[in-house]
């Protein structure tokens, strides 16, 4: 199947400062790419939909200024959390979809905000 | 709004018995339905997918799945586990556009 790297895979970071996590398609254009944060012990959570050369669409209650979404190539999505605070530590996994019926995932970032 | 719902949260067997994992979705629209599997330390992959023709799906390593549109659910099957099959399983749907998941079930095969 069509590959999805995640970049970085673990990052620790301090309180107040921000973090980019990558997101990239690495045979495939993907125009739509899809951010979840999976909860221990729980689903994974649509956080935002990326569509690319657009603003991405954010689901209710994720706030938009603190989780910054680019997707300024075909190949490419960032997530950038910025003003980390220890609430925040989590597990984001990133998908890309080349059409309807599958999507295919990064392997994940583990965050953890000291 | 979409949503998808399974049942259990934890499920213990030994090797060579049977499993069914449920799940139910809700969506007013065509809906395509998945089950993906994420081992381990390991990322999630597709076991399965329906989105039209026969109900009955077969999917990877010996899994299948029947959608049931009366009564809006997807389960999962397998005739026998194996230790290897330890895992934790998502449902999913995808209606416009977006693909929502289950809270998941954390299976454990014991040897």
């Amino acid at each position: 199947g069509a590959v999805v790297s995640q970049h970085p895979s673990r990052v620790i970071c301090k309180s107040g400062t921000s973090v980019k996590i990558e997101c990239r398609s690495l045979d495939f254009q993907a125009t739509t790419m899809f951010w979840y944060r999976q909860f221990p012990k729980k689903s994974l959570m649509l956080m935002a939909t990326s569509n690319e050369g657009s603003k991405a669409t954010y689901e209710q209650g994720v706030e938009k200024d603190k989780f910054l979404i680019n997707h300024a190539s075909l190949t490419l999505s960032t997530l950038t959390v910025t003003s980390a605070h220890p609430e925040d530590s989590s597990f984001y996994i990133c998908s890309a979809r080349i059409t309807d019926t599958e999507a295919f995932f990064g392997q994940g970032t583990r965050l953890t905000v000291v | 709004a979409q949503s998808v719902s399974q049942h259990n949260h934890h499920v213990i067997l030994s090797e060579a018995a049977s499993l069914e994992l449920g799940c139910n979705y809700s969506y007013g629209g065509t809906v395509n339905l998945f089950w993906y599997v994420q081992y381990p330390g390991q990322h999630l992959q597709l076991l399965l997918k329906y989105f039209s023709g026969d109900p009955l799906v077969k999917g990877i390593k010996g899994f299948e799945a029947e959608f049931i549109k009366s009564k809006f659910s997807f389960n999962l099957r397998k005739p026998s586990v194996q230790w290897s099959d330890t895992a934790e399983y998502f449902c999913a749907s995808s209606g416009f556009q977006k693909l929502v998941f289950g809270t998941g079930t954390r299976l454990l095969v014991s040897p």
